[in-house]
């Protein structure tokens, strides 16, 4: 199975709040787990990525968690602020040949002043 | 990272007709990828731009709706060819840089088929 799951379609959080998103695959395949940041009106950016050798990686307030057994993986924004609402989409390739990004179907964060 | 600049931004086109999207990048890259985002909803991948050959499609993806070139490793066009309302989407080039798993996108080109 080549998808990538991602729940919840829309997250509404308070100024200070943790927001967390959630993704599930099914190929144990994949070996390469990027988020992504989006805009409205720009392209998506690379917010930070992980591997499945390591189970946590931190970037100042941005987390991703990653349970291998589970074939789950997480991101947390700690602290979240009102120029953190965008659209947020988890992805995964496998790094064969062909590095193709299969993408969640996205997670729009809005947080409340 | 790479900068990567796409033209047009944005244009209207009338159905039956087509639009070639150019994607330029400052810097050498080892692969060019196209994607399409339709409306409020997330990335699908068109096709792989292989230098000097022809593209690698995606399933429900055709060469003949969609063709792709890549003449050099820092510049491809995507032609979409016969438009209908359903091609409005935002169409969005990729790269790869080389030893890097990361892939960085371009602004993106929103296009409404009228």
């Amino acid at each position: 199975q080549q998808q990538v799951k991602q729940s919840p379609q829309s997250l509404i959080v308070q100024k200070g709040g943790i927001s967390i998103i959630n993704c599930a695959y099914e190929n144990t395949a994949f070996d390469y787990f990027p988020w992504y940041q989006q805009f409205p009106g720009k392209g998506p950016a690379l917010l930070i990525a992980i591997r499945p050798d390591v189970s946590e990686k931190k970037e100042g307030r941005f987390t991703i968690s990653f349970n291998k057994s589970a074939k789950q993986f997480s991101l947390h924004i700690m602290d979240s602020q009102p120029g953190d609402s965008a659209t947020y989409f988890c992805a995964a390739s496998i790094g064969d040949s062909s590095y193709k990004l299969i993408f969640g179907s996205g997670t729009r964060l809005l947080v409340r002043p | 990272s790479a900068v990567i600049s796409q033209k047009p931004s944005r244009d209207i086109c009338q159905r039956g007709t087509s639009l070639t999207i150019q994607c330029q990048v400052d810097s050498q890259v080892t692969m060019m990828f196209w994607y399409r985002q339709q409306p409020g909803q997330s990335l699908t991948l068109i096709a792989t731009a292989n230098q000097g050959s022809e593209a690698t499609y995606e399933s429900g993806f055709v060469i003949d709706k969609f063709p792709i070139s890549r003449p050099n490793l820092t510049f491809s066009t995507l032609t979409v060819s016969n438009m209908s309302p359903e091609d409005s989407s935002i169409y969005l080039c990729s790269v790869r840089l080389a030893g890097r798993e990361t892939q960085y996108f371009g602004p993106g080109t929103r296009l409404l088929v009228l």
